[in-house]
């Protein structure tokens, strides 16, 4: 059985920091690329951060490329949210999940259920 | 960046009727590389269909999904009582971008 469980999620001060993971278990992790998907309170889905099996192909939206990095360690079978210049518009649920292909571009075929960020001045 | 638009925002029925949902892509998506997802509250999102069509695993036969460039839609023959909640639509074809989803509420 699929299973992913995020952490690290916090209350934190604008322009700080914060590391979120995500553990997985009941397959091959390193076969897969992942993904990061945040929502807003009572908002919509929000792509944020994709990353193939190898870890060596990474995707972000524009909307944090330079501030959050994603990456992997597949000998832990954790994937990693690196985020910083933390602003009050990256509060969110961030959901890991998991793609159905190698490279990460695809879809979301099982989800995390979620860790909160909460960004506050 | 490939905007998809869904419409009704809100979809109001009642259990045992067809809902029909709507996503509207502002560029054409190669390959029908369109998924949708149901969410209720409190809980994660859920793949109901990929390539636009095709039911994921373990997904009721009385979702479905079709249409192609523009135009998609998601279908629930039957609704039942679990199957009132938000859905949203989801391209690949170009980067990774959600719909504004859809809620359907029971009248």
């Amino acid at each position: 059985e699929v299973q992913l469980l995020e952490s690290g999620g916090a209350l934190v001060q604008t322009g700080g920091s914060l590391r979120l993971s995500c553990a997985a278990s009941g397959f091959t992790f390193s076969s897969y690329g992942m993904h990061w998907v945040r929502q807003a309170p009572g908002r919509g889905l929000e792509w944020v951060s994709s990353i193939s099996g190898s870890g060596g192909d990474t995707y972000y939206a524009d909307s944090v490329k330079g501030r959050l990095t994603i990456s992997r360690d597949n000998s832990k079978n954790t994937l990693y949210l690196q985020m910083n210049s933390l602003r009050a518009d990256d509060t969110a649920i961030y959901y890991c999940a998991k793609d159905p292909n190698y490279e990460g571009k695809k879809r979301f075929d099982f989800w995390g259920q979620g860790t909160l960020v909460s960004v506050s001045s | 960046e490939i905007v998809l638009t869904q419409s009704p925002g809100t979809l109001s029925l009642s259990p045992g009727e067809r809902a029909t949902l709507s996503c509207r892509a502002s560029q054409g998506i190669s390959s029908n590389a369109l998924s949708w997802y149901q969410q209720k509250p409190g809980q994660a999102p859920r793949l109901l269909i990929y390539i636009a069509s095709s039911r994921a695993p373990g997904i009721p036969d009385r979702f479905s999904g079709s249409g192609s460039g523009t135009d998609f839609t998601l279908t629930i023959s039957r609704l039942e009582p679990e199957d009132f909640a938000v859905y949203y639509c989801q391209q690949y074809g170009s980067s990774l971008t959600f719909g504004g989803g859809t809620k359907v509420e029971i009248k």
